[in-house]
């Protein structure tokens, strides 16, 4: 069962504009949510997190919303640069296992 | 190396035969998990270890799979009579005992059954 959902399986932006990638769950068991990057041959790595407590969490160029009545998170870039290009996981955290989304493909073009 | 290992990084394998997948997580990490991703979905949950035990294996496909970690560090993935739906990419990821801890990731081992 999908219990997360990345609904874009690609998304292409432009270098310097704001890229969102987004996701949605089902299961509100999950406390804690995380995205990855994934770049050709390598294990996906972690790039931000967010605990359901919170409604945002910034990094850099990278902030996570979650929206919990809604059961959807998304991940903003700004500003997107070409080294960004790669696939992103959406992934959430509940009692024992975490689960991922399809990913979302992201280019950015300069 | 500090990071998640994976060995081997690709097997190729005939139908029928069985298969062993190793992680070697990161020093001191007490969680792991293994994943199986397809090409084009995110990763597939197979099997979480907290130390020595499966604590949650409810991810596996089927009674063809296996893993352990007898010593809470070293983890083995056994695949009996392979099919040629089995071919994947096997993740490995450990992450610390706190439950908002990330997960890191190994390469994976590429599975090919022909």
């Amino acid at each position: 069962d999908q219990q997360v959902k990345q609904n874009s399986p690609s998304l292409s932006v432009q270098e310097g504009r704001i890229s969102i990638l987004n996701c949605d769950y089902t299961n509100s068991m999950f406390d804690y949510f995380l995205w990855y990057k994934k770049y050709p041959a390598e294990g996906p790595t972690f790039l931000i997190s967010i605990s359901s407590i919170k409604d945002k969490n910034e990094d850099g160029r990278f902030t996570v919303f979650l929206n919990k009545s809604a059961k959807h998170l998304s991940l903003h870039i700004v500003p997107s640069q070409p080294g960004d290009s790669a696939v992103y996981f959406c992934a959430a955290r509940g009692n024992n296992d975490m689960r991922f989304g399809a990913g979302t493909r992201l280019t950015v073009k300069p | 190396g500090a990071g998640v290992s994976q060995t081997p990084s690709n097997k190729v394998t005939e139908k029928g035969k069985y298969v062993e997948l190793r992680c070697d997580p990161i020093s001191g990490h007490t969680a792991l998990y293994w994943y199986r991703q397809s090409l084009g979905q995110g990763p597939e949950f197979l099997i979480y270890f907290q130390g020595t035990g499966a604590a949650d294996d409810s991810g596996l496909p089927n009674d063809r799979f296996f893993a352990v970690r007898p010593e809470g560090s070293v983890s083995t993935l056994k695949i009996q009579r392979t099919e040629r739906g089995d071919s994947a990419v096997y993740l490995c990821a450990s992450g610390g005992s706190g439950k908002g801890g990330e997960l890191f990731f190994g390469e994976g081992s590429r599975l090919t059954v022909l």
